[in-house]
């Protein structure tokens, strides 16, 4: 079990929306079978921060321009109208049911232009 | 508010075991609903889920450090504590420590959805 895919980097200019993409393995055991998928905003140096969980859901305090979303085995977050403090790495992650457990994706660095 | 604090040495030698504690503020690490997680982060480089545990004690491991890693709680410091045997520089990491929510029809099966309060973790280099 690896981890799930992401892209390495997605950019985008402020106000504008970008889509971060979390691909799963080629079965039922991770995002496309669970809603059990979660994101996290990791700036330099810090620890990572819950952005989203349960696929769509965000903790409170966090800014609805989050979301997220899944169509079969790919998970998607989505940041609209992108800020210049939203620069940082994204990380999906899945519960699994292979003998991993819980798995994380390889992470995307945001760019702002 | 809870609060997760790691401590523990930074510097491990080769073939020791390196030991990690992380104390929870706010909290109780004795209610449901929660596990109590190890995730680490070698330099540079992505996320790595190391395991969890229960407040009944029930702990799920990464199947890749298995054999060398021991997670448990001390409820009475409110307190869980990461124990890997054996280490190499591989080991080499950012170590965090994280509440880590279960939906309340998974928790017994050991299915969690969100590590939703992290530590601010902590460096460890392994070297002689």
């Amino acid at each position: 079990q690896s981890a799930l895919t992401q892209p390495a980097s997605v950019s985008g200019s402020p106000g504008q929306s970008i889509t971060i993409s979390c691909t799963g393995t080629n079965s039922d055991s991770d995002v496309g079978g669970y809603n059990y998928v979660s994101w996290y905003q990791q700036h330099p140096g810090k620890a990572p921060k819950l952005m989203i969980y349960d696929v769509s859901n965000r903790p409170s305090g966090v800014s609805n321009r989050f979301s997220g979303s899944t169509s079969g085995n790919t998970a998607s977050l989505t940041i609209s109208g992108l800020q210049a403090e939203d620069e940082a790495d994204y990380y999906c992650s899945s519960y699994t049911s292979s003998s991993l457990l819980y798995v994380f994706g390889t992470g995307t660095k945001v760019t702002v232009l | 508010q809870v609060q997760l604090q790691e401590s523990g040495p930074g510097l491990v030698k080769p073939s020791q075991t390196l030991s990690l504690t992380c104390t929870v503020s706010g909290g109780s690490i004795s209610s449901g609903g929660y596990y109590w997680s190890w995730i680490r982060q070698h330099p540079g480089k992505g996320l790595e889920w190391i395991g969890y545990i229960y407040y009944s004690g029930s702990t799920y491991h990464n199947p890749s450090l298995k054999s060398r890693l021991s997670i448990s709680l001390d409820t009475s410091k409110n307190q869980f504590s990461l124990k890997l045997s054996s280490v190499t520089a591989a080991d080499t990491a950012v170590y965090y420590c994280a509440r880590t929510h279960c939906p309340s029809t998974s928790c017994l099966l050991g299915r969690v959805d969100a590590f939703d309060i992290w530590g601010q973790g902590t460096m460890v280099t392994v070297s002689s």
